[in-house]
């Protein structure tokens, strides 16, 4: 019930392409989705969060769908650049904070010049 | 925005030798923090749970023992690992939050342990 399952484990694209990244959940109490970004060598970055009253919300190139009934979400990439190759990991927890995130296994994205 | 700070950012010990590794809120008071290890290209792994002025909980399979955590402050965890043997050599990493806020969570920038 703990479990969020990421897909893909990797995934490569050219610049400009729209990567996509899919999580599912299976606790109905997560109410807080966050992604986070990581480069080699660093901490996660948080790049965007959504609460499950919207089904979508955007950020500069980053935008999150979610679909609630199917408790999936996903994360797409608009107009990527090599700059956004690195490690994406969704998360999910209940509440903004105090109790602990479950994570993904992680994507690793490579964008091609 | 929350700044969580991790030092040191990489160090080398010997075998049978103990590290320290400090995380510090730099500009929110944080009523929580998680400790991670995260093995190369895999996920986070949540080693143990610390609120300030509380005993720390561990997840299953970590040994309190030989990962001790402090969190005696609203802005300073610590990880010290005991008796390091190779074994225990990854990247650990911090994250803070404040509870019953929107400060989300907020990470640190990790820590590359090697252990020779």
């Amino acid at each position: 019930q703990q479990q969020v399952k990421q897909s893909p484990q990797s995934l490569i694209v050219q610049k400009g392409g729209i990567p996509i990244i899919n999580c599912a959940y299976e606790n109905t109490a997560f109410d807080y989705f966050p992604w986070y970004q990581q480069f080699p060598g660093k901490g996660p970055a948080l790049l965007i969060a959504i609460r499950p009253d919207v089904s979508e919300k955007k950020e500069g190139r980053f935008t999150i769908s979610f679909n609630k009934s199917a408790k999936q979400f996903s994360l797409h990439i608009m107009d990527s650049q090599p700059g956004d190759s690195a490690t994406y990991f969704c998360a999910a927890s209940i509440g903004t904070s105090g109790s602990r995130l479950t994570f993904g296994e992680g994507t690793q994205l490579t964008v091609n010049p | 925005g929350a700044v969580v700070s991790q030092h040191p950012s990489w160090v080398i010990c010997k075998s049978g030798t103990s590290v320290k590794i400090e995380c510090r809120s730099l500009d929110f008071q944080a009523t929580t923090m998680f400790w991670y290890r995260q093995f190369p290209k895999q996920s986070l792994m949540l080693m143990a749970t610390s609120n300030e002025g509380s005993k720390a909980t561990y997840e299953q399979g970590v040994e309190k023992d030989k990962f001790l955590i402090n969190h005696a402050s609203l802005t300073l965890s610590t990880l010290t690992v005991t008796s390091a043997h190779p074994e225990d050599s990854s990247f650990y990493i911090c994250s803070a939050t404040r509870a019953q806020s929107n400060y989300g969570y907020t990470f640190g920038s990790g820590t590359r342990l090697t252990v020779v």
